[in-house]
């Protein structure tokens, strides 16, 4: 059961306009969310979280909203450059058997278009 | 949808000794398996990539005799740290990437977090 969810594969957005991009998840026990961007041949970097308590968190062009009521985050990223290119993965993090655990959504890859 | 498992969750080990890491794919066939170790910035580092039929490529700077990785069969993927040192200490994560997704069909292990005393 795939309990984070990145329902979209791809996505095509023009150079200056706003990239969304969309995360789903099912445990509401989740209690931070993490998105990070990869690219070819390297580990994933962390991008920007969220804890639970908020709704929106940004950093410079990067805006992530959370909607607890109906368990969906997303990434906006605005103005979008063709170097945000990527694939985008979402993750979430749970407390247990005295750990952390990180699940991650499959990756939506972005591509900006000059 | 695909599924893959991690475990242990956490591990607490004494120096010197040996840990093995697990990664499954419950329901699909991993072509590819990569680790990754996370960083205090949060960012994963790839550690090694293994293919299947073939033994693991490891990035520059990753120790191949330390960081055993074994991709025994097309759903099982193992990490051995081996004379662990409390530097070892860290989160290590695996993905896979299976045989009929396009490259950005990922899925990751839930990682495992190795504490060495």
């Amino acid at each position: 059961d795939q309990q984070v969810k990145q329902n979209s594969p791809s996505l095509s957005v023009q150079e200056g306009r706003i990239s969304i991009l969309n995360c789903d998840y099912t445990n509401s026990m989740f209690d931070y969310f993490l998105w990070y961007k990869k690219y070819p041949a390297e580990g994933p970097t962390f991008l920007i979280s969220i804890s639970s308590i908020k709704d929106k968190n940004e950093d410079g062009r990067f805006t992530v909203f959370l909607n607890k009521s109906a368990k969906h985050l997303s990434l906006h990223i605005v103005p979008s450059q063709p170097g945000d290119s990527a694939v985008y993965f979402c993750a979430a993090s749970v407390w247990g058997s005295g750990t952390y655990k990180y699940i991650f959504g499959t990756g939506t890859r972005l591509k900006v278009l000059a | 949808g695909a599924v893959v498992s991690q475990h242990p969750s956490r591990v607490i080990c004494k120096s010197g000794t040996s840990v093995k890491i697990e990664c499954r794919s419950l329901d699909f066939q991993a072509t590819t398996m990569f680790w990754y170790r996370q960083f205090p910035k949060k960012s994963l580092m790839l550690m090694a990539t293994s293919n299947e039929g073939s033994k693991a490529t490891y990035e520059q700077g990753v120790e191949k005799d330390k960081f055993l990785i074994n991709h025994a069969s097309l759903t099982l993927s193992t990490l051995t740290v081996t004379s662990a040192h409390p530097e070892d200490s860290s989160f290590y994560i695996c993905s896979a990437r299976s045989r009929t997704e396009s490259n950005y069909g990922y899925t990751f292990g839930s990682g495992t977090r190795l504490t060495v005393v």
